[in-house]
């Protein structure tokens, strides 16, 4: 069972559209951290949010920490097929610093 | 600089044997982390290893083991193998400095392990 919640699971959308990816737990994590994977290859970490409100933005990508830091959400602007992959939320325990992911959300976008 | 290296890509295993599988970290990195990611599923931690010494282990049997050697590479063991062990074997280094950011993850390509 995965500790992180994803929603939604799958996510087809036009070029150009916008999205939004979710990330629950009923867990706090000391830090959260996102990751992009392509088939067959690892996940790149995308960026880290540590603050209980967090926002930070990487380019078309916004990223926001929950307020009592047990959620987190993913938003791209602007989608563009690049943008194309699997989503991973992960979250870091208090005490130990072991990655808790979530399924993932697979994002599809197209030309 | 070279990223988190693993070794070998793809691997090919029959049930009941066992499998070695190895990672070498990001240059500079002390702590490196093994995954276990089955098609359709985020990564699953299985162990941490910290200047050689286990600092977590997660929810695996004892069939799976691992190392880490003097020049911070690992391997990672599974003995017995089962049809329910065929995933992606990720590996993924981080710094373990004295900030915050030098926790973060750095994810190898994967071992692909196929078990027949």
């Amino acid at each position: 069972t995965q500790l992180l919640e994803q929603s939604p699971q799958f996510l087809s959308i036009q070029e150009g559209e916008n999205l939004t990816v979710y990330c629950n737990s009923s867990s706090v994590f000391s830090s959260l951290q996102w990751y992009r994977q392509e088939p067959g290859e690892g996940p790149v970490l995308l960026v880290t949010v540590v603050t209980g409100g967090e926002v930070k933005k990487l380019k078309r990508l916004t990223f926001q920490f929950g307020d009592a830091r047990k959620d987190s959400s993913l938003h791209i602007t602007a989608a563009q097929p690049g943008d194309t992959g699997l989503y991973l939320c992960a979250g870091e325990g208090s005490n130990d610093y072991k990655l808790s992911f979530g399924a993932g959300t697979t994002v599809t976008v197209r030309a | 600089d070279a990223g988190v290296t693993q070794s070998p890509t793809h691997l090919i295993k029959t049930r009941g044997q066992h499998v070695t599988l190895r990672c070498s970290p990001i240059s500079g990195h002390k702590s490196v982390s093994w995954y276990q990611q089955v098609l359709g599923q985020g990564p699953q931690f299985i162990f941490q290893y910290y200047e050689k010494e286990e600092r977590g282990r997660g929810n695996f049997p004892d069939r799976f083991s691992a190392r880490q050697f003097p020049n911070y590479s690992s391997e990672l063991n599974v003995n017995a193998l089962l049809l329910g062990d065929s995933a992606l074997y990720l590996c993924a280094s981080s710094l373990m400095g004295i900030t915050l950011s030098s926790y973060e993850q750095y994810f190898g390509p994967g071992t692909r392990l196929t078990v027949t």
